[in-house]
């Protein structure tokens, strides 16, 4: 069993839409849960990092985490077509350097 | 500006014909990872660095060496390359308190 799981997808939406992205964890250790964007051709750009459990929002992006059920998401509202991309959900415990990342899932917002 | 830049961009070679990869950073960050990103695997780290002269394994070192002689550079070299290692390779880098920025990839072929 891998140690992140997450719905390659691909998953698409029409322009609106909310979107729901989810992972899954077994590894009880992890404190910090990051999601990240990632265009074709590029490299990941943070979109995303909470600590523990709970909330955050950024604009139309809203992160959740819930540590007792090892289960995380990110909720993108009145998505566009610029949304589309895949998105890796991550995670580490209190080693910096370790950085566990899901396999990703790609989006794809219809105008 | 504040990147992480890598080279070459693109690069084919043949079965053991030694190669490295450059990665630098202008941030002064501490921290320094190599990953390699497979259809369906996700971001995998190949190696990390905590500091000048601090390197260690990550989840897939096989094949792989790396070093930290200045605070800025984290070459990868593969000494000598196989099909296996064809991939999409990102180095990435950051401070303890910081987010993790990412190169723009090194798209390695090996025939």
């Amino acid at each position: 069993q891998k140690e992140v799981e997450q719905d390659p997808g691909p998953l698409s939406v029409p322009e609106g839409a909310i979107v729901s992205l989810n992972c899954t964890y077994s590894n009880s250790a992890f404190q910090y849960f990051m999601w990240y964007r990632q265009y074709s051709r590029k490299g990941p750009e943070l979109l995303m990092y909470t600590y523990s459990s709970g909330n955050k929002e950024d604009g139309r992006f809203t992160a959740q985490v819930d540590k007792s059920s090892k289960y995380i998401s990110l909720f993108i509202r009145d998505s566009q077509p610029s949304d589309s991309a895949t998105y890796l959900c991550a995670m580490s415990g209190s080693s910096a350097s370790k950085i566990i990342f899901g396999s990703g899932t790609r989006l794809s917002i219809r105008p | 500006e504040a990147q992480v830049t890598q080279n070459p961009r693109y690069l084919i070679t043949v079965t053991g014909k030694k190669l490295t990869v450059t990665c630098s950073q202008n941030m002064n960050h501490e921290y320094m990872s190599w990953y390699r990103q497979d259809p369906g695997l996700g971001l995998r780290q190949i190696y990390y660095s905590m500091n000048v002269e601090v390197t260690d394994k990550g989840d897939v070192p096989e094949g792989y060496k790396v070093s930290r002689k200045e605070k800025r550079n984290f070459p990868l070299i593969l000494e000598s390359p196989s099909p296996n290692q064809t991939s999409l390779y990102f180095c990435a880098s950051k401070s303890r308190s910081s987010e993790q920025y990412f190169g723009p990839g090194t798209r390695l072929t090996v025939t």
